[in-house]
């Protein structure tokens, strides 16, 4: 059974530090990775996808990268701003195209 | 572009009513999905569509829940009858492509069955 597991559960930065976030994926049978942003009471909103066949996508301060070999994709986010405060979802599609969550990593930005 | 429209945007209902989850996708879009999210579980695909046909709802919970898609501009989710544990946030989300395209959601639905 395919498995994402996102770390950390949470995490509270000060206003323009760089970090990372973590996923890991049980299955090498990747078809793409997606990273979405999900606000208090809100739905969820696509970031960045990245094909198998790709590395990593940019968009902004965001950068998505993924390692097939490894089961691992991260996502760096550039000068965090209090707007970054979210939760941060991963989610991975195998060949069923089914899109399998991770259980988020809830984001802080403090000013 | 509306994006993906849902209603209600908030139900409450008592045990043992039917309930009805309404989605318009983005226009254009030929897939459609119904997802759970709870704090147990996260978000869990329940079913979806391509071109207005269900391809997959081997993650439906049971015999109470069923979903219909009559033509391309809207779906349902129905529960009959609700129960308390059904109480989560349900998503729907529509993608140009049928496998694993970019998934643009909606703002959900948040049902409460006590």
């Amino acid at each position: 059974k395919q498995e994402v597991t996102q770390i950390p559960a949470a995490l509270s930065v000060p206003e323009g530090e760089n970090l990372v976030l973590n996923c890991s994926f049980t299955d090498s049978a990747i078809y793409n990775l997606q990273w979405f942003r999900q606000d208090p009471g809100k739905g969820l909103t696509s970031l960045l996808l990245i094909q198998s066949s790709q590395r990593e996508q940019t968009s902004g301060r965001l950068n998505a990268s993924l390692d097939k070999s490894s089961g691992r994709s991260t996502l760096y986010i550039a000068a965090s701003q209090p707007g970054d405060s979210a939760t941060y979802l991963c989610a991975f599609s195998g060949n069923t195209g089914k899109l399998i969550f991770g259980q988020g990593t809830t984001l802080q930005v403090k000013p | 572009d509306a994006g993906v429209i849902q209603s209600p945007r908030h139900e409450v209902t008592e045990m043992g009513q039917e309930v009805t989850l309404r989605c318009k996708p983005i226009s254009g879009h030929n897939s459609l999905f119904w997802y759970r999210q709870t704090m147990m579980r996260g978000l869990e695909l329940l079913i979806y569509f391509n071109n207005n046909v269900p391809i997959d709802d081997s993650g439906m919970p049971e015999d109470r829940f069923s979903a219909k898609m009559p033509n391309a501009s809207f779906s349902t989710l129905k529960i009959q009858p609700s129960e308390p544990r059904d109480s989560a946030v349900y998503f729907c989300a529509s993608s140009l492509a049928r496998l694993a395209g970019e998934q643009y959601f909606g703002p959900g639905t948040r049902l409460t069955v006590t």
